[in-house]
């Protein structure tokens, strides 16, 4: 079954809007996620990585004001796209690491599109 | 839902042999298989995108191959050195990303 999930799978909404995507870890605790995008035919973009109780990490070029990251616990990690704009329409994928197997675990992604 | 499996999951092999490894995935709503490359703390790095049965790609020492009749993709690796290890992500691609959790490839000099 899933070990990471995403929701909203995905999500239209208009210039100018606020729109929050939850990151998931269902099987085990979490103490760091992972944010990606992606652009078409392009390679997945680290953004930000998510600290448990901390302020996360941003990635060189993200805007942290612009992509608000909350990890308020162990098993859930949030990414809010501020003021959203079309050039944000993207694929927004987290991710897990399980701690003993140091394996990746995906989301299955959230497309924004914004009008 | 695609549920994409990648075996094996870890893998070691001394510098200089070949090695290949396995994405697989439901071959229904099938569009495109994506292999990446990914180091420790860097994104992860696309190194091919397959779309057509029979496709085969290659970049340098590395190639893949696609059959979506049945539901694989495997990976090669000629003569491996040692900046070849790092885990190898695949993904299948329908409405969303589906991703393996990836070969760990250890290349020993």
């Amino acid at each position: 079954g899933a070990v990471v999930s995403q929701h909203p799978s995905w999500v239209i909404c208009k210039s100018g809007t606020s729109v929050k995507i939850e990151c998931r870890s269902l099987d085990f605790q979490a103490t760091t996620m992972f944010w990606y995008r992606q652009f078409p035919k392009q390679s997945l973009m680290l953004m930000a990585t998510s600290n448990e109780g901390s302020k996360a990490t941003y990635e060189q070029g993200v805007e942290k004001d612009k992509f608000l990251i909350n990890h308020a616990s162990l098993t859930l990690s949030t990414l809010t796209v501020t003021s959203a704009h079309p050039e944000d329409s993207s694929f927004y994928i987290c991710s897990v690491t399980h701690r003993s197997t140091l394996f990746e675990y995906f989301g299955p992604g959230t497309r924004l599109t914004v009008t | 839902i695609l549920n994409v499996e990648q075996s094996p999951q870890s893998l070691h092999v001394q510098e200089g042999d070949s090695t290949n490894f396995t994405c697989s995935f439901p071959s229904s709503n099938f569009y495109a298989l994506h292999w990446y490359r990914w180091e420790t703390a860097k994104s992860p790095e696309a190194l091919f995108v397959m779309t057509l049965n029979g496709d085969e790609k290659k970049k340098g020492r590395i190639s893949a191959t696609l059959n979506t009749k049945e539901g694989y993709s495997y990976l090669y690796i000629k003569g491996s050195q040692p900046e070849d290890s790092a885990t190898y992500l695949c993904a299948a691609t329908g409405n969303q990303f589906y991703f393996g959790t990836g070969t760990s490839l250890t290349v020993i000099p």
